[in-house]
C-alpha cells in the first residue's frame, strides 16, 4: 500500500502558483520525500526530493513540515504544460528501490 | 545529456506471440529498473538490475516474463506467449547508486515507455 495520501485532483489558473499537498504521517526518520509527475502518454518525470529542509530547483519548490508528516510541492508559475498527474513517494535512498506509487493528484492548469 | 530511451514506442502483437522490449539507460547509470503501468493505474515493479549482481526478479508476474542486461548497459524485457492481460505501458528507469555516500540518492529517471497491445 502507498504510504502517502494526496488529493485526487486539483485545478490551478495559468500563471498562478500550484500548491500540491501530500500527507505522509508514517514517514520514518531516514525516508526522503520524492515527487514525480506523469504527463499524459509519457514516462514519469522526476521533479524534486528532500529529507527535512525545504528544497528548490528549476522546476519546483518542496516544503516539508517540521514534523515531516506532510509536504507541499509548489510550481511557482504554472503553465498549461504542467497539467499532469503528480506523485508523492517516500523512500529510503538505497533502500527499497521499488517505487511505491499511489494514485497521485491530477493537476489541471486552466487558461 | 541523453535520457533513458526505449524501443519500440508502440508494439501491437497477437496473443501467443513473443515480444522483446528494449531499454537504453542513461550512460554511467549502474542500476536499471523495469515497471509496467496498466491503463489508469500506478506503476508496478517488475525487475531490477544493479551492476553485476543477480537481478531482483521478484516483481515478474509469471515465468513468461524475463529480462537480461548485457554488458551492464542495454536491457531487454521479453514476454513469451503474450496474453491480453499483458497489454500495458512498459517503463524502464535507470539510476546511479550512491548508497555509500551520506545523503546520497538513487533517483530513478524514466524512459518514455513502450505501449504494448496484445490483440
Amino acid at each position: 500500500d502507498a504510504k502517502t495520501t494526496q488529493p485526487t485532483s486539483m485545478d490551478c489558473a495559468e500563471g498562478r502558483a500550484a500548491n500540491l499537498p501530500c500527507n505522509h504521517s508514517t514517514i520514518s526518520g531516514n525516508e526522503y520525500v520524492y515527487w514525480y509527475r506523469q504527463i499524459h502518454s509519457q514516462g514519469p518525470q522526476y521533479i524534486i526530493h528532500g529529507l527535512k529542509n525545504n528544497e528548490t530547483n528549476e522546476m519546483a519548490s518542496l516544503i516539508i513540515t517540521e514534523d515531516r508528516k506532510s509536504s507541499t510541492l509548489i510550481l511557482p508559475h504554472a503553465t498549461l504544460r504542467d497539467t499532469a498527474v503528480y506523485y508523492c513517494i517516500v523512500r529510503v535512498p538505497g533502500g527499497n528501490y521499488q517505487l511505491i506509487w499511489g494514485a497521485g493528484t491530477k493537476l489541471i492548469i486552466k487558461p | 545529456g541523453a535520457g533513458v530511451s526505449q524501443s519500440p514506442s508502440n508494439k501491437v502483437t497477437e496473443k501467443g506471440k513473443d515480444v522483446e522490449l528494449r531499454c537504453d539507460p542513461i550512460s554511467g547509470h549502474t542500476a536499471l529498473y523495469w515497471y509496467r503501468q496498466s491503463l489508469g493505474q500506478g506503476l508496478e515493479f517488475l525487475i531490477y538490475f544493479q551492476g553485476n549482481s543477480a537481478p531482483d526478479k521478484s516483481g515478474l508476474p509469471s515465468d513468461r516474463f524475463s529480462a537480461e542486461r548485457t554488458g551492464g548497459s542495454v536491457s531487454t524485457l521479453t514476454i513469451q506467449r503474450t496474453q491480453q492481460e499483458d497489454s500495458a505501458v512498459y517503463l524502464c528507469a535507470s539510476s546511479l547508486v550512491s548508497v555509500l555516500v551520506t545523503g546520497g540518492t538513487d533517483t530513478q529517471y524514466f524512459g518514455p515507455g513502450t505501449r504494448l497491445t496484445v490483440l
